[in-house]
Order: C-alpha cells, then structure tokens, then sequence
C-alpha cells in the first residue's frame, strides 16, 4: 500500500529565505509526482509534475526532484516571499493501482 | 470548459437526506477523481473513473457512497442518508489518461463544501 509523507508538518520562514520541502513515499512504482498548493477555503493549484524517468522540475524559483529509487522527492522555493503562505501537498500516482495519494501537507508561512 | 466545475460549491443538509455532488471535467480529460477534506485534514481518496468505468472503488467509505460517470463527462457523487461525519468539502479532478499521454496533470475544482446538521 503506497503511502505520501510529509516533513515538516509547518515551517515558518522569514520573507528572502530559500527552504526545501520533503515527500517520501513508501512503493516505488509510480507513474509520476505532482507537487500542489492548496490556500485556506480553495481547491487545489498544481505546481510542478515529474514523470518517473525524470529527476526535476523547475518553475520560476520553484524547483522540485525526484529519487524514485529511495522514494523522495524535494520542494525547493527560493526567495521566499510572503504570497508563498499557503500548504503544500505531494501526490504520488501509483503504477500499480491507478490511484492518487496524497501527503498530508507542509503548512508554509512566510513572515514579511 | 476552462476549467473543472463543481455544483453546488455549498450544501447545507439534515442528517438522514441524500445530497447529490457534481463534478464537470475538462473537456477531453478522460481520467476522474474524488476526493474528501475533512477540515484541517489531507485529501482522502474516494474513487477514480477511466472513462466511465470505475476500476477501484475501495475508497469510497461505506454503501451510503457511490458514483458514476456519464459520456466520459460529467460525474456525480451521491451520498445516502447524510451522517454529520459526512461534512467536508469534496473535490473533483480531472487529467488525460495518464497511461496514454505520459502527462497525468491533475487539474482540481474548487470542491463542494457539504454541512450535514
């Protein structure tokens, strides 16, 4: 059974500050991995995807990497700016079942 | 459409009512799935459509749940006699078939935010 999680459960930054994020996840057959943001009363907003065969994805000054082998995977945000605040969730689809599993989310607050 | 569209985006029932969810994919999307947040909560995994075939329905947290999918479009979750441990918001999301496209982007609605009294 795959399971997604995640440390730490919040981290509170001052604004300027790079900080990484981790997910780990427990069966190694995935298809891809999905980080999201999800703000307080909303859906949620996909961020970076990395298929299996790759090892990162970057958007702006988010960068995220997949080891498959040891089931990790990083949130890097440089310059952290308080428009950052919010949770952020990774989603591991598994090859096996299809499904979509989720961690239980880092709580980022970024103080100006 | 431009984007996944949920209905109502809020419902406030009596406990023992049945509630009606919907959930309009992006067009062409032919992956679908639900999921509940219960407040301060992760995601819970309900069930997933490829098509309108639902190979995994274990997610789903008692008989009082299903749901279907129609014309590879629109899908509906349906709770039966309302519990008040059913309130959350339930989210949809929608992707291309993740095994065809080697893409798999999920794309959420905003949920719709179920209180049972």
């Amino acid at each position: 059974k795959q399971e997604v999680t995640q440390i730490p459960a919040a981290l509170s930054v001052p604004e300027g500050e790079n900080l990484v994020l981790n997910c780990s996840f427990t069966d190694s057959a995935i298809y891809n991995l999905q980080w999201f943001r999800q703000d307080p009363g909303k859906g949620l907003t996909s961020l970076l995807l990395i298929q299996s065969s790759q090892r990162e994805q970057t958007s702006g000054r988010l960068n995220a990497s997949l080891d498959k082998s040891s089931g990790r995977s990083t949130l890097y945000i440089a310059a952290s700016q308080p428009g950052d605040s919010a949770t952020y969730l990774c989603a591991v689809h598994s090859s096996n079942t299809g499904k979509l599993i989720f961690g239980q989310g880092t709580t980022l607050q970024v103080k100006p | 459409g431009a984007g996944v569209s949920q209905s109502p985006s809020n419902k406030v029932t009596e406990k023992g009512k049945d509630v009606e969810l919907r959930c309009d994919p992006i067009s062409g999307h032919t992956a679908l799935y639900w999921y509940r947040q219960r407040l301060g909560q992760g995601l819970e995994f309900l069930i997933y459509f490829q098509g309108n075939s639902a190979p995994d329905k274990s997610g789903l947290p008692s008989d009082r749940f299903s749901a279907e999918r129609t014309g590879e479009s629109v899908s509906t979750l349906t709770i039966q006699r309302t519990q008040q441990e059913d309130s959350a918001v339930y989210l949809c999301a929608s992707s291309i078939d993740y095994r065809e496209a080697d893409t798999g982007e999920l794309f959420f609605g905003e949920g719709s935010r179920l209180t049972v009294l």
